[in-house]
């Protein structure tokens, strides 16, 4: 079966420092790969995906990146964090194009990012 | 603007109850789907609709696609504490290529 592994779970970060989130996914080849960020439990705003290894869709402009350096992994980076980049972090994979009419997304226990 | 607009927000009941919550927009969609949400928690999956007029039920749980496939709605029967968190709507439109668009959620709150 798919699992799908996020860490940290829980992050304290002062403002101006690097950051780097990452993501597997076991139990399925070429997965699409996504990263979402939900501000005080509600909502979820997609930030990247992936569709291969180095692959990398941006859907809003900030001050994160992402990368895919392998088929099953994902990672969120930052230079250097501002407070606004406080939030719950989600990872999610896919095995549907994005925008598929069957897309699922089944979702790490995500990381929640405090900066201060 | 929000593409997908859910009610109530925020929603506390007693165990036992009946509720619904609605998930609307102006655009068409070629699917919508419900997550469950629990605090710390990532999102899972309950069920995806796909045809106007589709109703699908999970035990105490159904759902229903409009007929335009514009809107959706969940009802839970005689809700649970179990059934407490937060329940989001998300839709693939159907206009042209977009990824999943996810509402802001309504956070429920069964009491035993």
């Amino acid at each position: 079966s798919q699992t799908i592994h996020q860490w940290p779970a829980t992050l304290v970060q002062p403002v101006g420092s690097p950051l780097s989130l990452e993501c597997t996914v076991e139990g399925t080849s070429n997965p699409n790969l996504y990263w979402y960020r939900q501000a005080a439990g509600r909502g979820l705003q997609l930030l990247f995906y992936s569709v291969g290894i180095g692959q990398i869709s941006s859907e809003v402009p900030q001050n994160l990146s992402a990368s895919r350096p392998q088929d099953r992994q994902f990672i969120l980076s930052s230079k250097k964090l501002l407070l606004s980049d406080s939030g719950f972090y989600l990872c999610a994979w896919s095995g549907s194009d994005p925008g598929a009419t069957n897309e699922k997304l089944f979702f790490g226990s995500g990381t929640q990012l405090s900066v201060l | 603007t929000q593409l997908l607009e859910q009610s109530p927000q925020f929603l506390s009941i007693q165990e036992g109850e009946n509720l619904t919550v609605y998930c609307n927009s102006s655009s068409v969609f070629s699917s919508l789907q419900w997550y469950r949400q629990e605090p710390g928690e990532g999102p899972v999956l309950l069920v995806t609709v796909v045809t106007g007029g589709e109703v699908k039920k999970l035990k105490r749980l159904t759902f229903q696609f409009g007929d335009a496939r514009k809107d959706s709605s969940l009802h839970i029967t005689a809700a649970q504490p179990g059934d407490t968190g937060l329940y989001l709507c998300a839709g693939v439109e159907d206009s042209g290529y977009s990824t999943l668009t996810f509402g802001k959620g309504t956070m429920l709150l069964v009491s035993p």
